[in-house]
């Protein structure tokens, strides 16, 4: 069985400030690898995803987050943030080869980025 | 590209009583997945329908819980006799259904059911 763990429930920071939501699996195949964001009153949104190749992928918006498979890790970084990225932010996974109709999320990370 | 809707968007009722729930995906999105999110918790997976097939349910799909996909098109899901701990965020999201590596899920708005 696959599961998905975010750290920190909630994380403050200070506009400008660089950030990282931490995203940690467990899984017995490979997996394919998401983090979704959910802005306050929408709903979620693929932010980016890890596949195959390269280990660190990128989203349009700044975000960035590595693949680590040593450590089933999937943290999810940005060098400096905005207001704009305050929202929730999840961490998904589906099974490599599988039927992948069945994303696992963890339980979020609030973002709150302040002035 | 009209985005996932989802009907009604909030939904208050009686336990005991059978809500129903629609969604409408994507239009030429062949699949289409149901979640469910409680406070606090991220979404969990409840169902799946590629085309009008319904591929795979979660065990967290008791038998009080029914989706269909007529035609593929539009999908319904139902509760019969709700209870108080159906309270819960219902998602519902597309993807086009492409071979090989997962597509993208697209998620709709949600239908927040609140059980009295």
């Amino acid at each position: 069985a696959q599961s998905v763990t975010q750290l920190d429930s909630q994380v403050p920071v200070f506009e400008e400030a660089p950030v990282e939501l931490r995203c940690n699996y467990s899984s017995s195949v490979s997996v394919y690898l998401f983090w979704y964001v959910q802005y306050p009153n929408q709903g979620l949104q693929l932010l980016l995803k890890y596949l195959s190749g390269s280990t660190l992928v990128e989203s349009i918006n700044g975000f960035e987050a590595e693949f680590n498979k040593s450590q089933t890790s999937f943290h999810l970084r940005k060098p400096s943030v905005h207001i704009s990225d305050t929202a929730e932010y999840f961490c998904a996974v589906t099974n490599y080869g599988g039927s992948q109709g069945n994303l696992i999320f963890g339980k979020g990370t609030k973002l709150s980025v302040k002035p | 590209d009209t985005g996932v809707s989802q009907n009604p968007r909030h939904k208050i009722t009686k336990r005991g009583q059978n809500v129903t729930f629609r969604c409408d995906p994507i239009s030429e999105h062949n699949r289409l997945y149901w979640y469910r999110q409680t406070l606090g918790q991220g979404p969990e997976f409840l169902t799946y329908f590629q085309n009008e097939a319904q591929l795979e349910k979660s065990r967290l799909l008791s038998d009080r819980f029914s989706a269909e996909r007529p035609k593929g098109s539009f999908s319904t899901l139902e509760i019969q006799r709700t209870e108080q701990g159906d309270s819960a965020m219902y998602l519902c999201a597309s993807s086009r259904g492409t071979s090989g590596s997962p597509d993208t899920q697209y998620f709709g708005p949600g239908t927040r059911l609140t059980v009295l």
